[in-house]
């Protein structure tokens, strides 16, 4: 079936990195963006980055551009966010989320379960 | 990048209706088609309702529609059901390949 699974995730230390990893299958990887999403402990969604299907184009929110990075290698049907200088504020449960409709990257139709990031010293 | 804006609240009881607004900018909401609708229960990942204003995946049930007028969209769901009692969160294309949620809505059945 269609899925997306997120790994990578735990505790750090803030200043410290981590990379975070979305393994794609039952569908055609390379032919869809994939977004990263976070939602903070008992707060909303907040869009982190997007990359379109063949990785041709990344975006990010202010927030998180010049310290996160987003990529994807369509070999291994897998996304990536390597994360750098990680601050307390990026603790979070961050999905990947599939770019749904080739209209817009809005619409995310594809979810992974989450992983958990917490930056505490 | 601001959030758009949701009530942070609603409710209704079951067979109702009632409708979620969600408020942004001519910059986001009201300068593109381009706004989707979230079901997220407690420590799930949340779940796709309705995409480009007012679409609905395979499998939505039609008791969830949307709308757009200027910089507000809405979600209403109509006949209530116990099961609809979860998060709502908007989201919308806000240019330049970008996009922002609202701050979500958590809709009760009383």
């Amino acid at each position: 079936q269609v899925q997306l699974v997120e790994s990578g995730g735990g505790v750090v230390q803030p200043g410290t990195s981590l990379r975070l990893s979305c393994a794609a299958s039952g569908f055609r990887f390379s032919s869809y963006g994939i977004h990263w999403v976070r939602q903070a402990p008992g707060k909303g969604l907040e869009w982190v980055a997007v990359i379109w299907y063949d990785g041709s184009k990344v975006k990010y929110v202010d927030s998180v551009r010049g310290r996160f990075t987003i990529s994807r290698d369509n070999s291994k049907n897998t996304a990536y966010l390597q994360m750098n200088t990680l601050r307390a504020e990026d603790t979070a449960v961050y999905f990947c989320a599939r770019v749904g409709y080739a209209s817009s990257v809005d619409g995310m139709d594809v979810w992974g379960q989450g992983t958990t990031v917490s930056v505490s010293s | 990048q601001s959030a758009l804006t949701q009530p942070p609240s609603a409710s209704g009881s079951p067979g109702q209706s009632v409708a979620i607004s969600c408020t942004g900018t001519s910059s986001d909401v009201g300068g593109y088609n381009y706004v989707s609708w979230y079901q997220q229960y407690p420590d799930k990942a949340p779940k796709l309702m309705i995409y480009e204003v007012n679409k609905r995946p395979s499998g939505v049930p039609d008791r969830f529609s949307g709308s757009k007028s200027d910089n507000t969209a809405s979600l209403t769901v109509s006949g209530l059901q116990a099961e609809d009692e979860a998060h709502y969160y908007c989201s919308s294309y806000a240019g330049s390949d970008t996009v922002v949620f609202g701050g979500g809505t958590k809709l009760t059945v009383l």
